[in-house]
């Protein structure tokens, strides 16, 4: 299995700090990518990292990759309590016809 | 921005019934994705549909279900006989190609009584 697996499982965290979340997954993949769902709704694309990056940036949100520990980062910088969420990883692997396997995903708590 | 659409937000059905959930993907789009989240658990994929067929599909994905794009537009998750267990929120998602993020829908709320 490749799935994706975060850490923290929690965080709670209060304006303006920055959040820094894990994912972890077990085999070699195309991209990894993010995903926040609020409450109850849809899951949103935050960000795509492929195999051969490291590091890409989108607005305040930071990803890292290092494939050769498995291991992204996602960091939120500057957070507001409209980051308050769900998020997850999630990884495409190259065998697949774009199956996404999810992480349990890390629920932030951002409070004014 | 284009969206990916689900119809309905919430259906409610009883144990045996047949129900199809209904999306309209990203018209530029060529994959098209279910994947399912019962409640408090990860999301799972379902099926993949490429070029008007199933491209993969998960253990989850039995005869009980199948899909379709019967027009063009629509893509439809069809579950003939509903269980208990099938009580989730179904997710349609599509993608331009291979390698590229998804749009998901903001989901189908499907709970068996």
């Amino acid at each position: 299995s490749q799935q994706g697996e975060e850490d923290p499982q929690a965080l709670s965290i209060q304006e303006g700090e920055n959040a820094t979340m894990n994912c972890s997954y077990k085999t070699s993949i195309n991209n990894l990518q993010w995903y926040r769902q609020n409450s109850g709704r849809g899951l949103v694309h935050l960000i795509l990292i492929r195999s051969n990056e490291r590091e890409k940036h989108s607005g305040r949100l930071r990803v890292t990759l290092d494939t050769s520990k498995k291991s992204s980062s996602l960091l939120i910088t500057a957070s507001r309590a409209a980051d308050t969420a769900s998020y997850f990883c999630a990884t495409d692997g190259p065998d697949s016809w774009g199956k996404l396997q999810f992480g349990a995903g890390t629920q932030v708590v951002v409070t004014p | 921005e284009p969206e990916v659409t689900q119809t309905p937000s919430h259906q409610v059905t009883q144990m045996g019934q047949e129900v199809i959930l209904r999306c309209v993907p990203i018209s530029n789009h060529l994959y098209f994705y279910w994947y399912r989240q019962i409640l408090g658990q990860k999301v799972e994929f379902l099926v993949s549909f490429y070029n008007n067929e199933i491209s993969e599909k998960s253990e989850i994905f039995d005869d009980q279900f199948s899909v379709e794009r019967p027009d063009g537009s629509n893509f439809t998750l069809k579950i003939r006989s509903t269980k208990l267990e099938d009580s989730a929120m179904y997710f349609c998602a599509s993608r331009v190609d291979r390698g590229y993020g998804y749009t998901f829908g903001s989901g189908t709320r499907l709970t068996v009584v």
